[in-house]
Formats: structure tokens, C-alpha cells, sequence
């Protein structure tokens, strides 16, 4: 079965410090993975996803995130971080079953101080 | 752009009212998903559908039911609102097919039961 853990519940990063979040996997195909982040009072919105191919992949806002297989691992970073990052980050995984909905880790807050 | 909408952001029922929770999306999606995101518990997954008229259990579906009579609209139901189901609800669409598509969800139901 497929699992997401993220270790880490809340984190605090010094404005313009760098950030990595980790985010853990089991599934025993190929996974699909994804970065979420969701701002106070707001949904969920897609930072950036794994598929295939370059295991770096870009996102929106300046972050990035690098699956790395043989740590079954998909770390979210960013290297300056702006306080306007401060939410909860979600990591979700998907698989190519039918009839199968994402599972998602239970998320990180994430605190910028000044 | 995406867009998934729910029809109220913050709702307050008394238990034992039957509750309607409207989530409507205007990308042509067949997927639909609601969630409910509880702190320190992440989002769990109470529905999905996949096509209109067809609905799949999620994690936690007892003392919920979903209709989905139109592609664009998936409702969640709560047929005798309990205390325990104060909670954020989250709607969420995509694409056909397995769960290696992106999820866009709206702004989040913020229900109480008092």
C-alpha cells in the first residue's frame, strides 16, 4: 500500500535561509509525486510534481524538489526563503491504478522569522 | 485558469440537521474528491468519483454520503451532523484516470456542529 510520511511537523527558517522539507514514500512501482502548499484559510495549490525523467524538477515560487529513489525520498527546497512562505507543505503520491485518489502525508508548517 | 469552487466558506449547523456541502468545478474534469483536513491528521479522503453517477469510499466515509448527478458538481452529505464532524472540508478535481494527475481544489468549507 501507498504511504507518505513527512517527519517533520513544524519548522522554523530565518527570512533568506534556505529551506529543504523531506517527505518519505512507500509504493512499490513508480511513484507520482507532488508538493502542495496551502496558505491560512485556503486550499491546497500544486507547487510542483514527479512524473519522470530529471529527477530535479522545477516549481512555482522559486522551489524545487529532487526525488531520489533509493532513499524513496521526494525533499521539497527553496534557497532564500521570503515570509510570505509560511503555510503548511503537503507531500502526496500517486500511482497509475484506476480508480486510486492521491495520498497525502499530513503536512509541515512552515514559520519565517524576521 | 482552474477553478473549483464551494459554495460556503464557514457553515454552522446544529447536530442532527442534515447538511449539504456544494463543490462545483468549470474544468471539465471527471475526477472529483472530498477531503476533510483535521489538525495533525492531514487530509483524509471521505469520496471520490470518477464519473457522473459513480462514487468510490474513501478512508473515512461512514456517516457521509456524496451525489454526483452532474459532471461539473459533486455534493457531500452529512445525513445527521455529529460534533465530530466539525472540520475543514476540501473539494478537489481532475482528470480522468488514475491517481497520477494533479488534484486543483477549491477554498475549503470551514463546518461546525455545535
Amino acid at each position: 500500500a501507498q504511504s507518505v510520511t513527512q517527519p517533520d511537523i513544524h519548522i522554523t527558517v530565518s527570512e533568506g535561509a534556505s529551506l529543504e522539507l523531506r517527505c518519505n514514500y512507500s509504493y512499490g512501482a513508480t511513484p507520482y509525486l507532488f508538493w502542495y502548499v496551502q496558505s491560512p484559510g485556503q486550499g491546497l495549490q500544486l507547487l510542483l510534481k514527479y512524473f519522470s525523467g530529471d529527477t530535479l524538477v522545477q516549481g512555482i515560487k522559486g522551489f524545487e524538489a529532487e526525488f531520489k529513489r533509493s532513499q524513496s525520498s521526494f525533499n521539497l527546497r527553496k534557497p532564500s526563503v521570503h515570509w510570505s512562505d509560511a503555510a503548511e507543505y503537503f507531500c502526496a503520491v500517486g500511482s497509475n491504478q484506476a480508480g486510486t485518489a492521491l495520498i497525502f502525508g499530513k503536512g509541515t508548517t512552515l514559520s519565517v522569522s524576521s | 485558469d482552474v477553478k473549483v469552487t464551494q459554495s460556503s466558506r464557514y457553515l454552522v449547523k446544529r447536530t442532527g440537521e442534515k447538511v449539504f456541502l456544494e463543490c462545483v468545478q468549470d474544468m471539465d474534469h471527471e475526477n472529483m474528491f472530498w477531503y476533510r483536513q483535521d489538525p495533525g491528521l492531514g487530509l483524509r479522503l471521505i469520496y471520490f468519483s470518477y464519473d457522473v453517477k459513480m462514487k468510490e469510499k474513501g478512508d473515512i466515509p461512514e456517516g457521509y454520503s456524496v451525489s454526483r448527478e452532474k459532471k461539473e458538481r459533486f455534493s457531500l452529505i452529512l445525513e445527521s451532523a455529529s460534533t465530530n464532524q466539525t472540520s475543514m472540508y476540501l473539494c478537489a478535481s481532475s482528470l480522468a484516470g488514475p491517481s497520477n494527475q494533479p488534484q486543483h481544489f477549491g477554498d475549503g468549507t470551514r463546518l461546525s456542529i455545535l
